[in-house]
């Protein structure tokens, strides 16, 4: 079993709607989260972060953590062709709480 | 805006020979990062530092890589010899301290033929 998994998609949605990306965890101890956005090609970007149980919105985006289920989301809203990448989710997990990434879920926003 | 930079962006080698990475932190940074990441799957990490000492590399290949940050600022990843199963994107990243937020550089992509 991964420690962080996430749908591989693709994960196509049109635009303007609602792209909804999941991702559970292993560690039950883990305090830090984190959404990387990646072009094809290109390194991670962070988007948002996330500490605390509830909904950090940030723009269009908003994280969603609920530490109870080792679950994370990350919603966005009103979806752009621009939004289409890999979207990864990470984790501080460990004893050394390394970051740990998933695989990522490809998005594609439909013009 | 503070970036990590890296170069080069690209090396094409032969297996056998040794190839080299090398990374600038942003600055104030004391953690530094290198991750590899193969096509379809998330960064892995190699090595981290704190200023210039190694606090984990447990995933690294040690008979092969090799990993330094001498004056606690910048650091060079080095693969001797490479083969053809290290093509990948290497990464570098940054942070202003242990477990805060990673900032990444724009990667190497290596391929080995």
């Amino acid at each position: 079993q991964k420690e962080v998994e996430q749908n591989s998609g693709p994960l196509s949605v049109p635009e303007g709607a609602i792209a909804s990306l999941n991702c559970t965890y292993s560690d039950r101890g883990s305090q830090s989260f984190f959404w990387y956005r990646q072009y094809s090609g290109k390194s991670p970007e962070l988007i948002m972060s996330i500490y605390s149980n509830g909904d950090k919105e940030d723009g269009r985006f908003t994280a969603q953590l609920n530490k109870a289920s080792q679950y994370v989301s990350l919603l966005i809203r009103d979806s752009q062709p621009s939004d289409s990448a890999t979207y990864l989710c990470a984790v501080n997990m460990g004893s050394a709480r390394q970051l740990t990434f998933g695989s990522g879920t490809q998005l594609t926003v439909l013009p | 805006e503070a970036e990590v930079a890296q170069s080069p962006r690209y090396k094409i080698t032969e297996k056998s020979q040794a190839v080299a990475f090398w990374c600038d932190p942003i600055s104030g940074h004391a953690t530094l990062y290198w991750y590899r990441q193969i096509l379809g799957q998330g960064p892995e990490l190699l090595v981290q530092f704190q200023d210039e000492s190694v606090v984990d590399d447990s995933q690294l290949p040690k008979d092969r890589f090799s990993a330094e940050r001498l004056k606690g600022v910048d650091s060079t990843l080095k693969i001797q010899p490479a083969e053809l199963g290290d093509s990948a994107m290497y990464l570098c990243a940054s942070s202003l301290d242990f477990q805060e937020t990673q900032y990444f550089g724009p990667g190497t992509r290596l391929l080995v033929l």
